[in-house]
């Protein structure tokens, strides 16, 4: 099965800081899914197709990336983001996700 | 509008079977898969597999063959999983979610945390 390897594990970061979250996969993948989760909740579809955002995510957010390398970046942090973000890929079965990303207020 | 309602948390004994379920609504239910994933307490996400209403198919996470059982009601619009020969291993949050291809898993169930102890 594909792995998918996150980092970091735990970023803190300021408001109206830059964030990147990187996610290597151990095989070539066609394309990631990105997922945020906040505590007591359930995941949340954030970006698709790589590069596509889900409905009700801000622009702030975007994703890129190929082969075995993706990326999500927010371009300005903004609270309200605070969230574990998981990347997830179904290029082969069984489906994997990465390990998340914990991302905190500084 | 699209809901994945899950049922209530379960306390259940080493050795035993649970079965959950979730119900759909807001949507042609035997037209996507529900698939079904498993979070365990401080850790990732892991996918145990999927049914497709419409037809029955499923198909399983070899780590999750003869652990879990994925069935479908289309009178009633519910997916159920049943987890049998439960251990300290089987205690974890799963949800079921809907998968449509091109978007990933679109929508989620709220959760079942299934606690396995004596």
């Amino acid at each position: 099965e594909i792995v998918l390897t996150q980092s970091p594990t735990t970023i803190a970061a300021s408001p109206g800081e830059k964030v990147t979250i990187t996610c290597r996969a151990s095989s070539s993948v066609s394309y990631m899914y990105w997922y945020q989760q906040k505590p007591g909740a359930s995941p949340k579809p954030w970006i698709y197709d790589t590069s596509k955002l889900a409905s009700g995510v801000p622009n702030r957010f975007s994703g890129s990336g190929s082969g075995t390398s993706y990326s999500l970046t927010i371009n300005t942090m903004e609270t309200e983001d605070a969230a574990t973000y998981y990347c997830q890929q179904w290029s082969s079965t069984p489906p994997t996700f990465g390990s998340g990303t914990k991302l905190e207020i500084k | 509008q699209v809901q994945l309602q899950q049922s209530g948390a379960e306390l259940v004994k080493p050795g035993s079977s649970v079965k959950i379920s979730c119900k759909a609504s807001g949507y042609t239910f035997t037209s996507y898969d529900m698939h079904w994933i498993k979070q365990q307490p401080g850790n990732g996400l892991e996918w145990i597999g999927w049914i497709y209403p419409g037809n029955g198919n499923t198909k399983y996470n070899q780590k999750f063959n003869g652990k879990a059982t994925l069935t479908a009601d289309k009178s009633s619009s519910t997916a159920y999983m049943q987890l049998s020969s439960l251990t300290s291993e089987d205690s974890a949050v799963y949800f079921c979610a809907r998968r449509r291809i091109t978007k990933g898993f679109d929508y989620w169930g709220q959760g079942v945390m299934v606690t396995v102890s004596s």
